[in-house]
C-alpha cells in the first residue's frame, strides 16, 4: 500500500542511452511532480503536472520528457542520456497545487557511465 | 528570483535542542515547509507555516516571520534517529504549487 511509488529504484546504463522512470501514486492527488537532487543533495524542480495538465516545466533539456497518462502516473523519459544526467530523481504527489503537503517517491539513482 | 538559505551542516549531541534558520526571499508567498531527509531516503514532510507563530507538533516545531522572511526549525530532546538533513522549502513564485528548496542543513546528532 505505497502511497507513491517509483521504479526502477536503480538504474545503471551508458552514455547515449534512452530511459524511462515510472511512478505511481494511490493517494487520489491532482498534482504530480519530478524532481532532481544533484550529488551536494540539491533538490530541484523538472516538471509538474496537475490533473493531466503539464504546469511546471522548469529550464532543463529537452532530452527530457515526461508524460501522465492518467493523473495517477507521472513518468519521465530521458534520451540521449549524458553523464551529468547522474542523479536521484524523486517523484512527488500533492492533493491539490498550493500549500499542501507534498508526498515523496523512494527515488531513482541514476548511474550513467 | 527565490533564493532560500540554511546553514550547511550543525551538530549537537543527544537530548539537548537545536534550532535550525531559514531565511529566504521569494514573490508570491504561499506557505513555509520544513523536510527531514535521511541518508539514501526520499524527504519526509515535517512541517507547513503559512501564517506568523509557532507550529509545535512534539518534538518538533516550526516558526515563521513573514515580514522577515525567516523561518526556524526547533528541534527539542535529540536522539541519534534524528541526525538528517533538513530542507527548508516556500511555496511562491508565480506558478501555484511550485516549492523551492534550500540546499539542506545536514544535522549530526552525537551521543
Amino acid at each position: 500500500d505505497t502511497a507513491v511509488s517509483q521504479t526502477p529504484k536503480y538504474l545503471v546504463t551508458q552514455m547515449g542511452n534512452d530511459k524511462s522512470i515510472k511512478c505511481e501514486q494511490n493517494l487520489g492527488h491532482d498534482t504530480m511532480y519530478w524532481y532532481k537532487q544533484d550529488s551536494k543533495k540539491f533538490l530541484k524542480i523538472m516538471f509538474s503536472y496537475n490533473n493531466k495538465e503539464l504546469i511546471i516545466n522548469e529550464t532543463v533539456p529537452n532530452r527530457f520528457s515526461p508524460k501522465s497518462p492518467d493523473k495517477a502516473h507521472l513518468n519521465l523519459h530521458i534520451n540521449s542520456l549524458e553523464l551529468g544526467d547522474s542523479a536521484v530523481y524523486f517523484c512527488a504527489s500533492s492533493l491539490q497545487r498550493g500549500g499542501y503537503e507534498q508526498y515523496f517517491g523512494p527515488g531513482t539513482r541514476l548511474t550513467v557511465t | 528570483g527565490q533564493n532560500i538559505d540554511q546553514p550547511t551542516e550543525m551538530t549537537a549531541t543527544e537530548g539537548a535542542i537545536v534550532q535550525i534558520n531559514c531565511t529566504y526571499q521569494t514573490s508570491g508567498f504561499n506557505g513555509l515547509f520544513w523536510y527531514q531527509q535521511h541518508a539514501g531516503e526520499a524527504p519526509t514532510f515535517l512541517s507547513y507555516n503559512v501564517l506568523d507563530g509557532l507550529e509545535e507538533k512534539g518534538r518538533f516545531s516550526s516558526f515563521l516571520s513573514r515580514s522577515k522572511g525567516y523561518s526556524y526549525l526547533l528541534l527539542k530532546e535529540l536522539q541519534m534517529k534524528d541526525s538528517a538533513s533538513y530542507l527548508c522549502a516556500v511555496s511562491g513564485g508565480s506558478t501555484l504549487g511550485r516549492l523551492y528548496f534550500g540546499r539542506g542543513t545536514q544535522l549530526t546528532v552525537w551521543p
